[in-house]
């Protein structure tokens, strides 16, 4: 069945490091891959998506390429801030339209 | 625009008790699917309506079951709710039912069962 890797977590980092967050994937098909954003005490934001092969999403410094020869889709930002500090979920849809989540990772991002 | 709304946001209940949390998507939208989000199996899919039709369904118990009304709004219903049930409970809404539209969550309705 459909289902979603994602790096295990929490990440700390200091500002302005390098971030990636490792995403893999397994689907039937042609997946549209996601990367969602949740806030404490929020519900989740759509931070960027690619909707076929070679796509790459970009949003607020962050960005991420479907890749289909390795079934991933890594999240990366080159300069975290302080308020990048949230829990990240990597997703798919294929073929119906729900949403597959892998299990988030924290990032705390330090002054 | 404004975005999806959830009411309640917070809800206490009882073992045995049913509860029913409500879902206003962003206006336009026609697709309205629920979430169940736990700190031990995470995010799961419960179920998608569109144009008031149980378009999908996730491996939930028929505990769990919803419904839409004509303006879109939705609702979802829990029975005989257990400890196992405190979640929170999202809702996200989308233009068309097909997988290349984005998904819009609300801030989500926090459930707790004593």
């Amino acid at each position: 069945g459909d289902s979603v890797t994602q790096m295990e977590g929490p990440v700390t980092l200091s500002e302005e490091a390098f971030l990636t967050i490792n995403c893999t994937y397994t689907a039937t098909g042609y997946p549209s891959l996601f990367w969602y954003v949740q806030y404490p005490g929020e519900g989740l934001q759509l931070l960027l998506k690619a909707t076929k092969a070679d796509d790459k999403g970009s949003n607020k410094g962050f960005e991420a390429t479907y890749r289909k020869e390795t079934t991933s889709f890594h999240l990366e930002k080159g300069s975290v801030q302080v308020s990048d500090s949230a829990v990240y979920f990597c997703a798919l849809k294929a073929g119906a339209n729900n949403l597959f989540f892998g299990t988030g990772t924290r990032l705390t991002v330090i002054p | 625009k404004a975005g999806v709304t959830q009411t309640p946001r917070y809800l206490i209940k009882t073992r045995g008790q049913q509860v029913t949390l409500s879902c206003s998507p962003i206006s336009g939208h026609r697709s309205v699917s629920w979430y169940q989000q736990t700190p031990g199996q995470g995010l799961q899919f419960l179920f998608e309506y569109f144009s008031e039709t149980q378009r999908n369904k996730g491996n939930f118990p028929g505990r769990f079951s919803g419904r839409q009304f004509s303006n879109s709004r939705s609702e979802m219903n829990v029975s005989t709710l257990e400890l196992g049930d405190s979640a929170l409970y999202l809702c996200a809404s989308s233009l068309e039912s097909t997988p290349s539209y984005e998904q819009y969550f609300g801030p989500g309705t926090r459930l707790t069962v004593t």
